[in-house]
């Protein structure tokens, strides 16, 4: 059974804070890994996809990073502000050629202004 | 605006009846998914089908069911043989087979057991 964990589960940051949280998944069969950000009451929306070892990317003030060889990925949000609260999740698909995604249970993020 | 529209975003079941939740998208995708969430749990995948007509199972389909007669459309089933289906759906596409392409989701229904 893959499986895919995140951590910290929650995490309350002053407005301003710097942040990062991580995702952990099998470093076989990786094909892709996605970050989405999930606010309550709305439909969670993709960040990033990320297909290849060293990868970064960057939206804004969030970004991330990838290690497909020791099977993590880095979600790092720089001086956060109030609206960044929502939980983030990350899901893994591995190259079994289902095409079926393994969500971890997500960081549930507060910034308090 | 392409998107996913889910329906109703509340629903209260009685026990032993069975509800049909519904998924509709615009977005010209092959494959639609359905997942259910509990609490401190991730996303779980219940059925999903990657073209028209055809559909498979997810890790817990026991008690659900669904159809793929149109492109647009994924309803799913929850039947009275579900023993505990209080709970939280989400439905998502994406546009096909290959490729490492994300999901769109939509906004989700939540059931409720009365």
């Amino acid at each position: 059974i893959l499986n895919v964990e995140q951590s910290p589960q929650s995490l309350h940051v002053q407005e301003g804070d710097s942040t990062n949280f991580t995702c952990s998944f099998p470093s076989s069969n990786f094909y892709a890994l996605h970050w989405y950000r999930w606010e309550t009451a709305k439909s969670p929306e993709a960040l990033f996809v990320m297909t290849l070892n060293g990868d970064e990317k960057k939206k804004g003030q969030i970004s991330a990073t990838l290690n497909t060889k020791e099977g993590y990925s880095y979600l790092y949000i720089k001086g956060s502000q109030p609206e960044d609260s929502a939980t983030y999740l990350c899901a893994f698909l591995p190259t079994s050629g289902t095409y079926k995604y393994i969500f971890g249970t997500g960081t549930r993020l507060k910034v308090l202004a | 605006d392409g998107g996913i529209t889910q329906s109703p975003k509340y629903l209260f079941r009685k026990e032993g009846q069975n509800v049909t939740l519904s998924c509709e998208q615009n977005l010209n995708h092959d494959a639609m998914y359905w997942y259910r969430q509990d609490p401190g749990q991730g996303l779980r995948l219940i059925y999903y089908s990657q073209i028209v007509n055809d559909f498979q199972k997810g890790d817990i389909a026991e008690g659900y069911s669904v159809s793929r007669e149109k492109k647009e459309s994924f309803p799913l089933t929850v039947t009275s043989a579900q023993k505990n289906p209080t709970a939280f759906y989400l439905c998502a596409s994406r546009p096909g087979q290959g490729g490492p392409y994300g999901y769109t989701f939509g906004s989700g229904t939540r059931l409720t057991v009365v």
